[in-house]
């Protein structure tokens, strides 16, 4: 159980497009997911918390017309990097609450040119 | 500010010996405490948690919590080199935000 999963794996992007990442849990409600980003050799930043039907809660640094959440249901949270630049390319992932435990999708690797 | 501090490593132990790793942690009202692994290139993926002080077993795996001296420790016996992986303490405050402040993870080594 708890399973996590996110869409797409693996993403190249041109400079200045969109990239819409999803996030489900697939065998549970998750009122709460976690959006974070990693880059290698480093340890995983939490960039926001989302709850489904109210607006996201962003870390101190991250901006959240760029990076848009939606958590339109209790399976599914959308991760939205708009306007990409090469600098955004990372390691993005996701997380859903149950019981109280994160659950870690499987990550988007974005990379943009 | 809260903090979780790990070794970051990187700890070799050679395959079946017990690998010990450690985590203390500055917030006392902490409520639960995670173990992860993490191999290279892949997301973190849930060992164990635990809530009490005291020893939690799992298969191979043995949670140690001491809350009064803010400390969670992993031990993991006959040590694979599949284990090979960095591994993340992280700690969830008694909030309702149910955020987890992560260790900057030990890198650890199983040499067979």
């Amino acid at each position: 159980g708890a399973v996590v999963s996110q869409h797409p794996s693996w993403v190249i992007c041109k400079s200045g497009t969109s990239v819409k990442i999803e996030c489900r849990s697939l065998d549970f409600q998750a009122t709460t997911m976690f959006w974070y980003r990693q880059f290698p050799k480093q340890s995983l930043m939490l960039m926001a918390t989302s709850n489904e039907g109210s607006k996201a809660t962003y870390e101190q640094g991250v901006e959240k017309d760029k990076f848009l959440i939606n958590h339109a249901s209790l399976t599914l949270s959308t991760l939205t990097v708009t306007s990409a630049h090469p600098e955004d390319s990372s390691f993005y992932i996701c997380s859903a609450l149950s019981t109280d435990t994160q659950y870690f999708g499987p990550g988007t690797r974005l990379t943009v040119l | 500010q809260k903090e979780v501090e790990q070794n970051s490593g990187p700890l070799s132990v050679p395959e079946g010996a017990i690998a010990s790793l450690n985590c203390t942690y500055s917030d006392r009202g902490s409520q639960s405490f995670f173990w992860y692994r993490q191999y290279s290139g892949k997301s973190p993926e849930l060992i164990m948690f635990i809530y009490s002080n005291g020893d939690k077993e799992d298969g191979r795996f043995t949670a140690q919590l001491n809350k009064a001296s803010q400390y969670v420790s992993l031990l993991i016996r006959d040590s694979q080199p599949s284990d090979s992986a960095t591994y993340l303490c992280a700690v969830m405050g008694a909030g309702s935000a149910r955020q987890l402040t992560f260790g900057s993870g030990t890198q650890l080594t199983v040499l067979p």
